[in-house]
Formats: C-alpha cells, structure tokens, sequence
C-alpha cells in the first residue's frame, strides 16, 4: 500500500518555540491534509492541500503540498501549551476512497 | 465544525456480547467511514460506503459489519465481541465529490 512516513514521532518544546514535522511517501497524492487528535477526541481537521506547491496557513499553522506531490510539511509557530496532542497527516489519491494516514507526531509542549 | 456523532463514547463489555456503534451525521454528505485506532497509533479504515446501501471494506480486516439504510446513519457492529476488538473506533464522513473527511469524537470500546 502507500505508506506514509512521518516524523518526527515525538516533540517536546519549550512554549513559544516554532515546530516543524513531515510527511513523506513514496507514492504520489493528489490531496493532502493536516489533522490534530486530543486524548480520547476524534482527528480535527487543521488544513487541507490541493495543489502541488500549495502553501496554506490557519493561524501560527502553515502547512505546503511538496512540488514532488509525495510530501507535506506542517508548521507551527510560536507554540502554546493548548497545541499539545498528536498531529496525523493524511493523503488521498485522486478518486480513490482509500485514505492513508500517517502514524502521527506526539507534541509536547512545556510551559 | 463538523456535526457528526457516535454513541456511547465509551463501552465496557463481556466477551461473547453483541453491540452496535452508532454514527450519525447531519451534513447530508454521501460517504462515511469506519476506522479502527489503536491509542496513540495511526488508523486503520475498516469500512466504508459510498451511499445509502453502499458498503465496502477498508484495507484493515475487520469481523465486524456495517449497514448503510439512510443517508446519515452508518451504523457498525459486533455479533461476537471478543478482547482484541478493544480498540477506539473512529466514524468520519465526506461530500461525494471531496477528500476532507470529517470525523466524530469516537468510541472507545473494551471488551473483557
């Protein structure tokens, strides 16, 4: 199937640093999307890629769609203890229900 | 905000019982999805279905089944529950033409 690589597994920051994780496959993927799980919480959806280079941003969170379709890139700046959680990045194929997700960044962030 | 439910939040039964999740959404979207997420750990997608009795099944074999009679119901159940069903299990839903899904809160299930 078409794995997805992400890293790094695990963060732990001081409030205030920036953060960075990503997502690689070696499979191209025509969407690609962002989501953030609380504790015992269903994934909430953070930002949605649609386009090869496309670099989208929600507040401190700026996520880009790799050029080579077969990567993204999540970034948070300025953290807060509230961005505590675990991060999943998700691709999905062109008319393809099959969704695959990454195995998820734990961040933790120390006030 | 995505308004998509499942019922209970969490369960606690014996082996051999059967039980029923219930998903339900009321943003009128044609697809839903059933995943299966270990704690902390990626999901896996179990089932899923394109519209009112479509159902299929995801990547990750599951011994439960579903049902799709309405629009904003996708039900998923458990004839026999057994221990290494315990698990979180995660309902989403997404419009027909669109990748983004959106995802309930879920249920987290044990089986003793």
């Amino acid at each position: 199937g078409q794995q997805l690589n992400q890293s790094p597994q695990s963060m732990f920051i001081q409030e205030g640093e920036d953060v960075s994780m990503n997502c690689t496959s070696s499979s191209i993927f025509n969407t690609w999307l962002w989501y953030k799980q609380d504790p015992g919480e269903g994934p909430v959806l953070l930002i949605a890629l649609y386009k090869a280079g496309e670099l989208t941003s929600n507040g401190r969170l700026t996520a880009q769609f790799g050029i080579t379709r077969k990567d993204s890139f999540l970034n948070i700046s300025a953290s807060i203890p509230s961005d505590v959680g675990i991060y999943f990045c998700a691709g999905q194929k062109y008319n393809n229900n099959d969704m695959r997700f990454g195995a998820g960044t734990r961040l933790t962030v120390k006030p | 905000e995505a308004d998509i439910y499942q019922t209970p939040r969490y369960l606690v039964i014996g082996t051999g019982k059967k039980i029923t999740l219930e998903c339900s959404q009321t943003m009128g979207h044609d697809k839903m999805y059933w995943y299966q997420q270990d704690p902390g750990m990626e999901l896996h997608l179990i089932h899923y279905s394109y519209g009112v009795n479509s159902t299929e099944k995801g990547d990750l074999s599951s011994e439960s089944t579903v049902s799709r009679i309405r629009t904003e119901h996708f039900p998923l159940t458990l004839e026999s529950a057994r221990p290494s069903h315990t698990s979180q299990y995660l309902c989403a839903s997404s419009e027909y033409s669109a990748d983004t899904q959106y995802f309930g809160p879920g249920t987290r299930l044990t089986v003793l």
